[in-house]
């Protein structure tokens, strides 16, 4: 278990739709990564958060959006989805004092 | 544009045999990452490789880096089941800290 949280592991919603994916780092961790795994893209980095500001920005279409809160847990949403936004999403969290990113469990979304 | 590259894609071996495999990646980065993901499963931290001639060992697995090569090498020593799994490797534009372009991975298979 790395201590960075996902919810919900599995996602099935339809074209069109809107949904958020959450994620709580590790404890005192305050940076959040989020990256996609797809099969024809593999793994990529779509946004970094740090303490609340958005760091870093990646491949993140502009359908997509994320925060970080006060507590330090981030959200990622994802709005007008299409069949090709199927894919499993994961958050990382690192700590200012060491290089690894610990990733979480991942969110499984299948736009039908 | 960090671009990284990963041999072979898929590498089916007998348990005993020993093997690399080879990272690339094409422009200045100041470490390296390796990572190890199950099928359906989350990314596990294996190696941070932080410096130029850096070599790490855990068990059966050895991980080094040639930064003016901008190479890295996984190396499996007598291959067992368990270590059936995709490895990436993964690297940081200089200064961008975790935020990491992945190599497409490579598919280990070791059988019996």
């Amino acid at each position: 278990d790395s201590g960075v949280t996902q919810t919900p592991k599995h996602l099935i919603t339809a074209t069109g739709q809107r949904v958020t994916l959450r994620c709580s780092p590790r404890s005192g961790d305050l940076s959040v990564y989020w990256y996609q795994q797809s099969l024809d893209q593999g793994l990529q980095f779509l946004i970094q958060y740090y303490n609340g500001e958005e760091r870093a920005k990646g491949n993140i279409l502009e359908r997509f959006s994320a925060q970080q809160f006060p507590d330090l847990h981030s959200e990622l949403n994802l709005s007008s989805l299409e069949l090709g936004d199927s894919a499993l999403y994961f958050c990382a969290s690192r700590s200012t004092t060491s290089p690894v990113a610990f990733f979480g469990q991942g969110t499984r979304l299948t736009v039908v | 544009e960090l671009k990284v590259e990963q041999n072979p894609l898929f590498l089916s071996m007998q348990e005993g045999k020993n093997y690399t495999i080879y990272c690339n990646y094409s422009t200045t980065s100041d470490r390296l990452y390796w990572y190890r993901q199950d099928p359906g499963k989350s990314l596990e931290s294996l190696f941070v490789l932080l410096s130029n001639g850096a070599v790490k060992q855990e068990g059966r697995l050895m991980a080094s880096l040639d930064t003016k090569a901008r190479l890295s090498t996984l190396h499996i020593t007598a291959a067992v089941h368990d270590l059936s799994a995709t490895y990436f490797c993964a690297a940081p534009l200089t200064g961008t800290a975790s935020k990491l372009t992945f190599g497409t991975g490579t598919r280990l298979q070791v059988t019996l």
